[in-house]
């Protein structure tokens, strides 16, 4: 099946930095990528759509601000958590639908798993 | 708006035994696709199972096994012969329209003992 990394796998930073977090698409193009987020044992919650070459969607609650999403290629997107505090420490996980998949199956991301101290 | 509801938040069952994980969701759609994702302790999301609204026929992969009814709007996972392996969290997920997005239930922690 279609391959999706993600960089890095765990960081932790200081209150204040910011922090950048990778997905990719390894054997496909993905015009669209989901970013989530997910705290321990409970769902995903879907932060945005990023869409290669224009802006990206938000969901509701989510500050465009906070959390910068740029999809610059066919098969990069970004995640950028701005001047993190220890209430953004969590896990994210990226995930794309390969193009032309009938069924829509989405790959996900082996996730990020961010501390901010 | 569209839901998916997991009413089981942990089971358990004995190894080589079966098990069913419920789910429902509401929808006014027609054509939509739902899907079972395992995500063991990696926290890898995995691809368990899907079925297409279109299809009467439950899908079937391996120990895997679906009871979609429509009418109910119900779609329920079976796992025969489990295995200490099927320990995760298994997610139930509906998509509909061109968006893509997923829509998540809550979850079942389901743990398999030895």
């Amino acid at each position: 099946g279609a391959v999706v990394s993600q960089h890095p796998s765990r960081v932790i930073c200081k209150s204040g930095t910011s922090v950048k977090i990778e997905c990719r698409s390894l054997d496909f193009q993905a015009t669209t990528m989901f970013w989530y987020r997910q705290f321990p044992k409970k769902s995903l919650m879907l932060m945005a759509t990023s869409n290669e070459g224009s802006k990206a969607t938000y969901e509701q609650g989510v500050e465009k601000d906070k959390f910068l999403i740029n999809h610059a290629s066919l098969t990069l997107s970004t995640l950028t958590v701005t001047s993190a505090h220890p209430e953004d420490s969590s896990f994210y996980i990226c995930s794309a639908p390969p193009p032309g998949l009938a069924h829509n199956e989405q790959f996900f991301g082996p996730g990020t798993r961010l501390t901010v101290l | 708006a569209q839901t998916v509801t997991q009413s089981q938040p942990e089971m358990s069952v004995q190894e080589a035994e079966t098990v069913t994980l419920s789910c429902t969701y509401d929808t006014s759609e027609n054509n939509y696709y739902l899907f079972w994702y395992k995500q063991p302790p990696s926290r890898q999301m995995i691809l368990v199972i899907r079925q297409e609204a279109y299809k009467q026929q439950n899908a079937t992969e391996n120990r895997f096994s679906v009871n979609f009814q429509k009418a109910a709007k119900s779609f329920s996972l079976k796992i025969s012969d489990s295995q200490l392996g099927d320990t995760a969290m298994y997610f139930c997920a509906f998509l509909a329209g061109n968006n893509r997005k997923l829509i998540w239930g809550l979850g079942t922690s389901l743990a398999v003992n030895p």
